[in-house]
C-alpha cells in the first residue's frame, strides 16, 4: 500500500501570510494527487485535483504542484477564511486511496 | 441541485448490525465509481470502500474486509455500506464520496455519524 506523509501537522500563520503544505508518498503515484480543505462540522472539499489542478470556484490563491512522490499546497495570501485542516490524497492505482494525516491551519 | 445525502446511522452496541444508506439527487451515479470514507472523532480522513459503476469491483480497507459490504442500487440511484461486527473503533462519522472521470472524491455528503459503544 501506499503511504501518504503529510507535514506539518499543524501550522500557525497571520493573513497575508504564504503558507506551504508537504505531501510525500511511499511510491511513485505520477500526479494522482487531491487536497482537501475542512472547516470544522463540515465534509471536505476538493482544491486541487491531478496535483495541479484548481478545481472549480476554487480561488486561485491556492495552489498545487509536485509530481511522483513529492507534493506541496501552497496558499499565497492567507485569508480568514482559509483557517481549516488541509489533506492530500492518492488515487494511484487501485485502492486504498491513502490520505494524508492533515495539516491543522491556525 | 447536485448532492449526496447519507442516512442509517447511529448508536449500536460492539458486534451489532447497521445499514447505511446514500441516496445522490441532481446526477445519475450509475455509471459512476462511488466511495466511503470516514472520520473518527478528532482524527483524520481514512478510505473505507470503493465500487465500481456496474458493481463488479468492490475494494475495502483491510480493518473492515469481511465485516463490511459496499453495494448500489444503480435504478434507484442509491449506494449503500452494510457494516456486521461492529467495533468500538468502527465509531466514526461516514461520508458517502463520487468520483467523476476528471475528479476523484470531488463530490461528498454531509457525513453519518455511527457511534459503536456498550
Amino acid at each position: 500500500d501506499i503511504q501518504m506523509t503529510q507535514s506539518p501537522s499543524s501550522l500557525s500563520a497571520s493573513v497575508g501570510d504564504r503558507v506551504t503544505i508537504t505531501c510525500l508518498a511511499s511510491h511513485d503515484i505520477s500526479n494522482s494527487l487531491n487536497w482537501y480543505q475542512q472547516k470544522p462540522g463540515k465534509a471536505p472539499e476538493v482544491l486541487i485535483y491531478d496535483a495541479s489542478y484548481l478545481e472549480t470556484g476554487v480561488p486561485s490563491r491556492f495552489r498545487g504542484s509536485g509530481s511522483g512522490t513529492a507534493f506541496t499546497l501552497t496558499i499565497t495570501s492567507l485569508q480568514p477564511e482559509d483557517i481549516a485542516t488541509y489533506y492530500c490524497q492518492h488515487y494511484s492505482g487501485l485502492p486504498p486511496y491513502t490520505f494524508g494525516q492533515g495539516t491543522n491551519l491556525e | 441541485e447536485v448532492r449526496l445525502v447519507e442516512s442509517g446511522g447511529g448508536l449500536v452496541k460492539p458486534g451489532g448490525s447497521l445499514r447505511l444508506s446514500c441516496a445522490a439527487s441532481g446526477f445519475s451515479l450509475s455509471s459512476l465509481t462511488m466511495n466511503w470514507v470516514r472520520q473518527a472523532p478528532g482524527k483524520g480522513l481514512e478510505w473505507v470502500s470503493s465500487i465500481s459503476s456496474g458493481s463488479s469491483y468492490t475494494y475495502y480497507t483491510d480493518s473492515v474486509k469481511g465485516r463490511f459490504t459496499i453495494s448500489r442500487d444503480n435504478a434507484k440511484n442509491s449506494l449503500h455500506l452494510q457494516m456486521n461486527s461492529l467495533r468500538v473503533e468502527d465509531t466514526a462519522m461516514y461520508y458517502c464520496v463520487r468520483d467523476t472521470p476528471t475528479v476523484y472524491f470531488d463530490l461528498w455528503g454531509q457525513g453519518m455519524l455511527v457511534t459503536v459503544s456498550s
